[in-house]
């Protein structure tokens, strides 16, 4: 079963709202990742987290917040956001064995920043 | 420049044909090779690893030139649902890794 599991699928949000974005997996993988893609472009990169623990920030604005709670689990907290912060949002998971692991992506949340 | 360059595409193509996509890394350290597929609106889905020796999977051929460090995916007799946006993507090594390297992605549509 290679399945990462994403909710909400979409979320609409004020500016001024606080919302929080779930991801699971349950392959047993030990590498986590957040990544944010906005239209006809390739997914960016934001967080990776090994052995539930952050390794990675790529210079990801405060207002978003990630959290390992273990290591099926990761959640992006959103606090006040902008418009254009509006993207596809998108998990994924990897083995994080070796140089030819497979990074695995769920299905995504769409956000829009209102 | 980029880690990763891609052809623009888009590609529009019949039923049936055979088209190439090619795409080259800058970074000759990188050791692990990919081509996701993406659909409007969906998340990218592996659709095969690429290795030195060249990998066949049914209708698709991945290629990987280490010298030229160049990559591609031929995809033969295409089929109306391979219409979608092909990703080339390099995995960093060392302090990246873990790290994809995505290219701007190739449209492809094929038409009936």
């Amino acid at each position: 079963d290679t399945e990462v599991t994403q909710t909400p699928k979409h979320l609409v949000m004020g500016m001024t709202n606080k919302k929080s974005l779930k991801c699971e997996q349950h392959m047993g993988h030990r590498a986590m990742y957040w990544y944010k893609q906005k239209a006809k472009k390739p997914p960016e990169l934001m967080f990776v987290y090994s052995y539930e623990k952050l390794s990675i920030n790529e210079s990801v604005p405060s207002r978003f917040s990630p959290e390992c709670p273990n290591s099926s689990l990761l959640n992006l907290h959103l606090h006040a956001l902008q418009p254009e912060d509006s993207a596809l949002y998108l998990c994924a998971s990897s083995s994080d064995r070796g140089e030819s692991d497979t990074q695995y992506f769920g299905p995504g949340t769409r956000l829009t920043v209102l | 420049r980029k880690e990763v360059e891609q052809d623009p595409g888009p590609f529009n193509v019949p039923e049936g044909a055979t088209v190439a996509f090619n795409c080259t890394y800058s970074n000759s350290a990188s050791q692990s090779f990919f081509w996701y597929r993406q659909d409007c609106r969906k998340e990218p889905k592996l659709l095969m690893s690429v290795y030195s020796s060249g990998n066949e999977d049914g209708r698709f051929t991945a290629q990987l030139n280490r010298a030229s460090q160049y990559i591609s995916l031929l995809i033969r007799d295409s089929k109306l649902s391979d219409s979608a946006t092909y990703l080339c993507v390099v995995k960093g090594r060392g302090s990246t890794l873990g790290r994809l390297y995505f290219g701007r992605g190739t449209q492809l549509t094929v038409w009936p």
